[in-house]
């Protein structure tokens, strides 16, 4: 149980279009998920919180024109880079909190690429 | 806010040592997690370990909350153990929010 998916895996866009990612809780419910990007050898930041329902809440520096997020249900949240610059080439992953135990389900990641 | 320092940063190890990786933590938290992301980017839940010993199989967790440090020990290493490692703390923020802040990773490289 607990799985999180992500969709598409891999996307490769033109500067200045947008792309959408979904993260979906295919077996549990997530009033909370959260978005994290990591580049090439480093760590996961978080972007932000998407919280099923209000607002997502950003974290400093992390500009929510650019990068919008949607929370419509209690499975499924959706991050979309608008006019995509080729410095948002990343790995986009999503995390999942169960209402259940409180715990964080990852899932399998996205990895942008901007041409 | 609170900074979280893993070491080695690398480390490579001959298939069947044993290693133990360090992750320090600047202040108090509710929870620690160790990862393994795996070559494809897939993160793996290893242990959730606030404070004390856990172990499960060739792997093993201990936190001091005291002293504001995690260990994972791995024994026996195999080769499907390469990867990066991480340690994320849990904390409530001032906003009463929670978040997870990861370390910078070990990235650890198991030859047969």
């Amino acid at each position: 149980g607990a799985v999180v998916s992500q969709h598409p895996s891999r996307v490769i866009c033109k500067s200045g279009t947008s792309v959408k990612i979904e993260c979906r809780s295919l077996d549990f419910q997530a009033t909370t998920m959260f978005w994290y990007r990591q580049f090439p050898k480093q760590s996961l930041m978080l972007m932000a919180t998407s919280n099923e329902g209000s607002k997502a809440t950003y974290e400093q520096g992390v500009e929510k024109d650019k990068f919008l997020i949607n929370h419509a249900s209690l499975t499924l949240s959706t991050l979309t880079v608008t006019s995509a610059h080729p410095e948002d080439s990343s790995f986009y992953i999503c995390s999942a909190e169960s209402e259940e135990d409180y715990e964080q389900y990852f899932g399998p990641g996205t990895r942008l690429t901007v041409t | 806010g609170i900074q979280v320092e893993q070491s080695p940063p690398d480390l490579i190890l001959q298939e069947g040592a044993n290693s133990t990786l360090r992750c320090n933590f600047s202040d108090s938290v509710n929870n620690l997690q160790w990862f393994h992301q795996n070559p494809w980017g897939q993160l793996i839940n290893l242990f959730y370990i606030p404070s004390g010993t856990k172990q499960n199989g060739r792997l093993s967790a201990t936190t001091v909350a005291t002293e504001r440090y995690s260990l994972l020990y791995i024994s026996s290493s195999q080769t499907t153990d390469s990867g990066v490692y991480f340690c994320a703390v849990d904390r409530t923020m001032d906003t009463g929010r929670r978040a997870l802040t990861f370390g910078s990773g070990t990235r650890l490289q198991v030859q047969p």
